[in-house]
């Protein structure tokens, strides 16, 4: 049973760019969450999904941020006209009911460096 | 809304001694479930140990164990026999009930020496 699958591993874009990670949550599971980490600091949230829904999306800025997790294939965050500021390490973590109680299994994160 | 503080953004440990990491929160809910996990270097983010608030024994992973304190609102992180693996970044993390998101500390850098 894969972990969770997060691409890519590092992803280098220009100012003004567009960004997309994606992310596969492990088998069974049909709730994934997105979290931001800056540099020395811990993982801020940003967005929970369950299949085609969101959530919960009170950590997203209001602006060139989305995410969406269709119904079949990965859940994307898409981050549009990207800045310097947004450069930091996106984690994806899926839970098969997305009840409380349950452990979160985090992906690898995608390294987002903007130049 | 839920805090979470680790007082000590930096720990260092001689191998084979123990450590203990300080983590305290802030809630005014009654059922909730607190978290450690470990951060290599390879940034893949790792369970260590989980907690139930309303189980008052503390909980135990081999070598890591936690000191939880429901009234103080803290969640201390014990690794005895201190290994140069465990080396890495250490998020303690808290999560209530609903589908409420995990809310996590800044992290405590553990260090290692040889």
């Amino acid at each position: 049973n894969a972990g969770v699958m997060q691409n890519p591993r590092h992803l280098v874009r220009r100012r003004g760019q567009e960004a997309r990670l994606r992310c596969s949550p492990m088998k069974g599971h049909s709730h994934v969450y997105w979290y931001r980490q800056l540099p020395e600091e811990g993982l801020k949230f940003m967005v929970y999904l369950q299949k085609e829904n969101i959530i919960d999306e009170s950590g997203m800025p209001k602006e060139r941020f989305s995410a969406e997790f269709p119904k079949e294939g990965p859940s994307i965050l898409r981050i549009q006209q990207v800045v310097r500021g947004d450069s930091a390490a996106y984690f994806c973590a899926s839970s098969p009911r997305g009840i409380y109680e349950e452990k979160l299994f985090f992906g690898s994160g995608t390294q987002l460096s903007v130049l | 809304a839920q805090t979470v503080t680790q007082s000590q953004p930096e720990m260092s440990v001689q191998e084979a001694e123990t450590v203990t990491l300080s983590c305290t929160y802030d809630t005014s809910e009654s059922d909730y479930y607190l978290f450690w996990y470990k951060q290599p270097p390879s940034r893949q983010m790792i369970l260590v140990i989980r907690q139930e608030a309303y189980k008052q024994q503390n909980a135990t992973e081999n070598r890591f164990s936690v000191n939880f304190q429901k009234a103080a609102k803290s969640f201390s992180l014990k690794i005895s026999d201190s290994q140069l693996g465990d080396a890495a970044m250490y998020f303690c993390a808290y999560r209530s009930g609903g589908n409420t998101p995990l809310v996590f500390g800044k992290g405590t850098r553990l260090s290692v020496i040889a």
